[in-house]
């Protein structure tokens, strides 16, 4: 069986400071794993996605999220928050090679201060 | 247990032919979206009701149809002018479409051609 779990339902970080949205999966394939991100009153955009490539992917507006299968997680990072980096964060994962079924996590809404 | 059901898990259109896939969600939520995924594609928005009675195109409305006629109930038409319908749909719902607030989201429908 497949699950997805984001550790925090909620982030809150200064502007200018690092971003870290925590992601653990667990599968008994090889997993593709995705990161969206919505914004209030938009719909869900893709920022990157892990397909059995190289571990570390980069994905759209800075971020970047490492496959760690020892730990079965894939957290998602930013060197340095923007305040249009407000929005929540879904993490989800698939069976690599059937998309039909996708596992999402609860979100983590991301708070940025100025 | 609240939350969104989409039915059926599966469907097949033959060509020329509308289908419908249901949506229907018991958290009292205002905001109901419903959005397409295609293999190694990110989730791509076709409609969305803020409210009901009300709903507005999303990126790619072209060859769909819906309607909002109670709050719990947003089906997606599949329409013969969709040339393209092989794909996993998913149904998604929101408590209040001004706020950031958590997405809900269906296990899907995954649609094909026959």
């Amino acid at each position: 069986a497949q699950s997805v779990t984001q550790l925090d339902s909620h982030v809150s970080v200064s502007e200018g400071t690092p971003v870290l949205l925590r992601c653990n999966y667990s599968s008994s394939y090889s997993p593709s794993l995705f990161w969206y991100v919505q914004h209030p009153n938009k719909g869900l955009q893709l920022l990157l996605k892990y397909t059995s490539a190289a571990t570390l992917v980069k994905g759209i507006n800075g971020f970047e999220a490492e496959f760690k299968k020892s730990e079965t997680s894939f957290h998602l990072t930013k060197p340095s928050a923007h305040m249009s980096d407000a929005a929540e964060y879904f993490c989800v994962v698939s069976n690599a090679g059937n998309n039909r079924k996708l596992i999402w996590g609860l979100g983590t809404s991301l708070g940025v201060n100025p | 247990d609240g939350g969104i059901t989409q039915s059926p898990k599966y469907l097949f259109r033959k060509e020329g032919q509308n289908v419908t896939l249901s949506c229907e969600q018991n958290l009292n939520h205002d905001a109901m979206y419903w959005y397409r995924q295609d293999p190694g594609q990110g989730l791509r928005l076709i409609y969305y009701s803020q409210i009901v009675n009300d709903f507005q195109k999303g990126d790619i409305a072209e060859g769909y149809s819906v309607s909002r006629e109670k709050k719990e109930s947003f089906p997606l038409t599949v329409t013969s002018a969709q040339k393209n319908p092989t794909a996993f749909y998913l149904c998604a719902s929101r408590r209040d479409r001004a706020t950031n607030e958590k997405l809900f989201f269906g296990s899907g429908t995954q649609l094909s051609v026959l």
